[in-house]
């Protein structure tokens, strides 16, 4: 299986700031690469797919990049509504793994 | 807007056979793959499998001597059977739509059922 690893694990932010999340790729996926945001006791929801595209409907100051091994999601100017845990996910092949979560934390 | 609701006992004894229905409501369950995705308390997510709306499947290998899925299009809704259970599979479970499109993601999620297994 491939194994997704995301750093960090948790991160706190201030509304307003910029943050970075990196997931990483045992083996290359090419941009077979998805992100996903999860509230407590909410569906998951999925914020870019294929590493860079903006799933409808998601704010633009979220944004994916990366191919291969090394992925990065980034949020411009946090919002209230952001503080989450965040999850890449690999669909190059089956079985799809996710790494195991970045919980964004208010500051 | 599609719409996914998991429904099912949420406690199953150990040995016993999990089962869960997804509901799918605005919007069709044909033409689409549906999944099983599971969280451990405290544990990443983990993929149980796929059924296509013709029911053809295909089901994470470290699960899938146990699994079972069924697809009733009549009723839009899809089923998971997880037979043999160990307090292991006490997780939140999610139904979503997918993989979807060319990059196979999951782009619509239930909120998710908590089963335990006890006894």
């Amino acid at each position: 299986d491939i194994q997704m690893t995301q750093s960090p694990s948790s991160l706190s932010a201030s509304v307003g700031d910029r943050v970075t999340i990196t997931c990483r790729a045992s083996q290359s996926v090419g941009t077979y690469l998805n992100w996903y945001q999860h509230k407590p006791g909410k569906a998951p929801n999925l914020l870019i797919y294929a590493a860079s595209s903006l799933q409808g409907g998601v704010p633009s100051r979220f944004s994916g990049s990366g191919s291969g091994t090394d992925f990065t999601l980034t949020i411009r100017s946090l919002q209230p509504e952001d503080f989450a845990t965040y999850y890449c996910q690999q669909s190059y092949t089956m079985p799809y793994t996710f790494g195991q979560g970045t919980r964004l934390q208010i500051k | 807007q599609v719409k996914l609701q998991e429904s099912g006992p949420g406690l199953v004894k150990p040995s016993e056979t999990l089962s869960l229905t997804c509901t799918v409501t605005g919007g069709s369950i044909s033409s689409y793959y549906w999944s099983w995705i599971r969280q451990p308390p405290g544990k990443g997510l983990e993929w149980i499998g796929y059924i296509y709306y013709t029911g053809s499947t295909n089901y994470n290998p470290s699960l899938k001597s146990r699994v079972t899925t069924s697809v009733d299009t009549s009723k839009s809704q899809f089923s998971l059977k997880l037979s043999s259970v160990t307090a292991a599979d006490t997780a939140v479970y999610y139904c979503a739509r997918g993989p979807s499109g060319s990059y196979l993601h999951f782009d619509y999620w239930g909120q998710g059922t908590l089963v335990t297994v006890s006894s």
